[in-house]
């Protein structure tokens, strides 16, 4: 049972423009979200968090949104650039705000295009 | 800051042999750390938490007498996969944590087993 979801296993974006990825939850007690970024050969690097008590948290190029009605968020890199390019996992957890014990999605490849 | 090691990074053993990953945390003191195991196409997933002087946690589905853990300074976590079979061939990825708002990955440990 796949309680992390991403839908989308790639994504191609051209540079300048906006990228969204996008992730579904199914567990409702999830209160914490992360977005990591992967490249090839290295661990996940931590990006951008999110606690269920907010609906947006922006941190340079990077938004992260949660729609908890909807089970939803997103992540939007404004304006993507060709490093952008890597593997996006959203994560989430219920250990009460705090990055214990992370579920993970699938990931999305985004490949941000010159 | 907040970087994290795993040694080795690839191994290949024969059948039955244990194998052991280390995990380090080079540049902070980790309370906890985390065991994930990715298979390909899935995402990470996680094995085991483990507290510096206690011992792990395991999640469900995971045998930790096949998975030893021993996680004996803030600095140091070791995984053990003992009596290794093909189907234990996998990638292996340890984090660590110094607060309780992120994990911070290492790199990951391809293990093949034959």
């Amino acid at each position: 049972d796949q309680q992390v979801k991403q839908n989308s296993p790639s994504l191609s974006v051209q540079e300048g423009r906006i990228s969204i990825l996008n992730c579904d939850y199914t567990n409702s007690m999830f209160d914490y979200f992360l977005w990591y970024k992967k490249y090839p050969a290295e661990g996940p690097t931590f990006l951008i968090s999110i606690s269920s008590i907010k609906d947006k948290n922006e941190d340079g190029r990077f938004t992260v949104f949660l729609n908890k009605s909807a089970k939803h968020l997103s992540l939007h890199i404004v304006p993507s650039q060709p490093g952008d390019s890597a593997v996006y996992f959203c994560a989430a957890s219920d250990s009460t705000g705090t990055a214990s014990k992370l579920t993970f999605g699938t990931g999305t490849r985004l490949q941000v295009t010159l | 800051g907040a970087v994290v090691s795993q040694h080795p990074s690839r191994v290949i053993c024969k059948s039955g042999t244990s194998v052991k990953i280390e995990c380090r945390s080079l540049d902070f003191q980790a309370t906890t750390m985390f065991w994930y195991r990715q298979f390909p196409k899935q995402s990470l997933m996680l094995m085991a938490t483990s507290n510096e002087g206690s011992k792990a946690t395991y999640e469900q589905g995971v045998e930790k007498d096949k998975f030893l853990i021993n996680h004996a300074s803030l600095t140091l976590s070791t995984l053990t996969v003992t009596s290794a079979h093909p189907e234990d061939s996998s990638f292996y990825i340890c984090s660590a944590s110094r607060d309780p708002e992120t994990q911070y990955f290492g790199p990951g440990t391809r293990l093949l087993v034959l």
